[in-house]
This record gives C-alpha cells, sequence and structure tokens, in this order.
C-alpha cells in the first residue's frame, strides 16, 4: 500500500531564509509524487510535480523538489521564504503500477509559517 | 493552470435534508475526479473515485447510499449527500485528473454546515 509521511506538522522560517519542507513515501511500484499548497478554506493548488527524469524538479512561485530514490524523499524547497508562502503544504504519492493506479495519497500536511 | 469550479462553496441546511455539490472541469474534459472530505486541520480523506459513464468507487467506510455520486458528463460530477446529519458537516473537496499532464487539479472547496 502506498503512504506519505510529513514528519513536520509545523515549520516556521523567517522571511528572506531558506525552507525546507520535508515528504517521504512508499509505494510498491514507482512513484508519481506531487506538491500542493492550500489556502484558509480553499481547495488545493498544484505547486508541482515529479514522474521521471531530473531528480530536481522545478514549479510554481519559485518552489522547487528534490526526489531522492534511496531515501524515499521529496522534500520540498524554495531559496527564500515570502510571508505569502505562509499555508497548508501537502505532498501526495500516486503508485505507478497496480489496481491503484489513479488514487493519489495524500500526506498529513505540514503548516508553513513565514514570519516577518 | 487546469480550473476546476465547485459550487456551492458554502451550504447551511437542515437536519435530514439532502444538498448537492457540483464539481466542473471548465477546460478540460475529465474521465476521472475525486471526492474529497477535510477536517479541520486536516488531511485530505479520499471518499470516492468517480468515472465518466459507470458507477463510483467508493472507499473503505464510506457509505454509498450516503453519498451519492454521479459523473454524467466529461466535465460534470456531483456528489449529493443525503439525510444530511450534524456529522456530516465538513469541508468537501473535488479534483478532477487531466490526463494530458497526468495532475488533478482542485476545487475550492464546499464548507458543509447541518444544523
Amino acid at each position: 500500500a502506498q503512504s506519505v509521511a510529513q514528519p513536520e506538522d509545523q515549520v516556521n522560517v523567517a522571511e528572506g531564509n531558506p525552507l525546507t519542507v520535508k515528504c517521504t513515501y512508499s509505494v510498491s511500484g514507482n512513484p508519481y509524487l506531487f506538491w500542493y499548497v492550500q489556502y484558509p478554506n480553499r481547495g488545493l493548488q498544484f505547486l508541482l510535480k515529479y514522474i521521471t527524469g531530473d531528480n530536481l524538479v522545478k514549479g510554481s512561485y519559485g518552489f522547487e523538489a528534490e526526489f531522492n530514490k534511496s531515501q524515499t524523499s521529496f522534500h520540498l524547497k524554495k531559496p527564500s521564504a515570502l510571508v505569502s508562502d505562509s499555508a497548508l503544504y501537502f505532498c501526495a504519492v500516486r503508485d505507478s503500477s497496480g489496481t491503484s493506479y489513479d488514487k493519489v495519497i495524500f500526506g498529513p500536511g505540514t503548516s508553513l509559517s513565514v514570519i516577518p | 493552470g487546469a480550473v476546476v469550479s465547485q459550487h456551492p462553496s458554502w451550504v447551511i441546511c437542515k437536519s435530514g435534508t439532502s444538498v448537492k455539490i457540483e464539481c466542473r472541469s471548465l477546460d478540460f474534459q475529465a474521465t476521472t475526479m475525486f471526492w474529497y472530505r477535510q477536517f479541520p486541520k486536516q488531511s485530505l480523506m479520499l471518499m470516492a473515485t468517480s468515472n465518466e459513464g459507470s458507477k463510483a468507487t467508493y472507499e473503505q467506510g464510506v457509505e454509498k447510499d450516503k453519498f451519492l455520486i454521479n459523473h454524467a458528463s466529461l466535465t460534470l460530477s456531483t456528489l449529493t449527500v443525503t439525510s444530511a446529519h450534524p456529522e456530516d458537516s465538513s469541508f468537501y473537496i473535488c479534483s478532477a485528473r487531466y490526463k494530458l499532464l497526468d495532475i488533478q487539479y482542485f476545487g475550492a472547496g464546499t464548507r458543509l454546515s447541518v444544523l
């Protein structure tokens, strides 16, 4: 069965500093990995995805994520945090094989606070 | 990116009544749509996978007679909460899979409050 872990409920970072939001996953086949952001009382906005190819994936709003197969991780990063980046971030995984091909599983979410 | 419209954004209803939530993919066709439920400060719980022209696939523990899903066209899926009770109060979010990009795009969500 596939699963996603986000070990930190809350991440605080000062504005202008680099930020990292951690994610580890478990799938039986090859993973399709995604990051989404959610602002209060809103749906999820797509940030970026990894399916294959370059391990460093660049996405929206200056975010990027690094896929590490040996560590089964897909950490979200940004070189310089903005106050407007404060939101709830979800890592998600989809197994590329098996009967649950269409099912995307979401991590528990990490609340990011960027302090001015 | 692709747009998914979800309506209504907020609904208040009396216990025992039914509520219908619509999810539309505005600029792409979606053979597969998903319905999630989200509790405060928690992750998304997949309720069901909606496939155009066929029956929805419900996750374990989700009552299919209570949460009726219809995916009548390639751009519209509906979730009807039948005989709603206060414990059904929640934030419901739909998403549609844009097959060409292999990305799920999400609606803005519906806040359901059952009195």
